[in-house]
């Protein structure tokens, strides 16, 4: 079975701060793949980031990057310049094995201006 | 493209009583799937299809439950005999562009949500 956690549950930054989330995940999988998704206050889950189990390099979206340590099971989002629309519930997921999306409890992001 | 859209919204509805949610995905997308997130928590996964075929149900997805996908279009979630526990918004994705077998992860675009409170 999938596991995701993410120990933060809440995180604040400031306004064109710098923020990292971490999310950590289990798997026997060989192949899979990891999911940052954003949730803003209106509930529709937009998809940030993904990354594939079998690339090395870490994927990359405009300020979003995330970094992949394999051997450790950890799958972290870093927020560049934070902005005031980047508040949002984040939510890490995994897939593997099957088409289902594992996804953690989430973090509440707060920018402060 | 259009995103995926769900109606209705909100369902307010007795114990006991039956609801229908109704799920259209991002046109072509031949992947349909159904998650249900409670306060505070992340999605869990409910049921899944691909294009009529229903591939995959959780065990979350009780006897209540039932999910269709008639023409692989659409697709309708029903609870029968609602219970206060079936509170949750419940969340349609879906994914893919082939008409044929997934080889690739695709990613799975989410609609925005029916939200049953049942009293």
């Amino acid at each position: 079975a999938q596991t995701v956690t993410q120990s933060q549950p809440e995180m604040s930054v400031q306004e064109a701060e710098t923020v990292t989330l971490s999310c950590t995940y289990d798997t026997s999988e060989s192949d899979y793949y990891l999911f940052w998704y954003k949730q803003p206050p209106s509930r529709q889950m937009i998809l940030v980031i993904r990354q594939e189990a079998y690339k090395q390099q870490n994927a990359t979206e405009n300020r979003f990057s995330v970094n992949f340590q394999k051997a450790a099971k950890s799958f972290s989002l870093k927020i560049s310049d934070s902005q005031l629309g980047d508040a949002a519930m984040y939510f890490c997921a995994s897939q593997g094995g099957s088409e289902k999306l594992v996804f953690g409890k989430g973090t509440k992001l707060t920018v402060n201006p | 493209d259009t995103g995926v859209s769900q109606n209705p919204r909100h369902k307010i509805t007795k114990r006991g009583q039956n609801v229908t949610f109704r799920c259209d995905p991002i046109s072509e997308h031949n992947r349909l799937y159904w998650y249900r997130q409670t306060l505070g928590q992340g999605p869990e996964f409910l049921t899944y299809f691909q294009n009529e075929a229903q591939l995959e149900k959780s065990r979350l997805l009780s006897d209540r439950f039932s999910a269709e996908r008639p023409k692989g279009s659409f697709s309708t979630l029903e609870i029968q005999r609602t219970e206060q526990g079936d509170s949750a918004m419940y969340l349609c994705a879906s994914s893919g562009r082939d008409r044929g077998p997934a080889t690739t992860t695709d990613t799975q675009y989410f609609g925005p949500g029916t939200r049953l409170t049942v009293l």
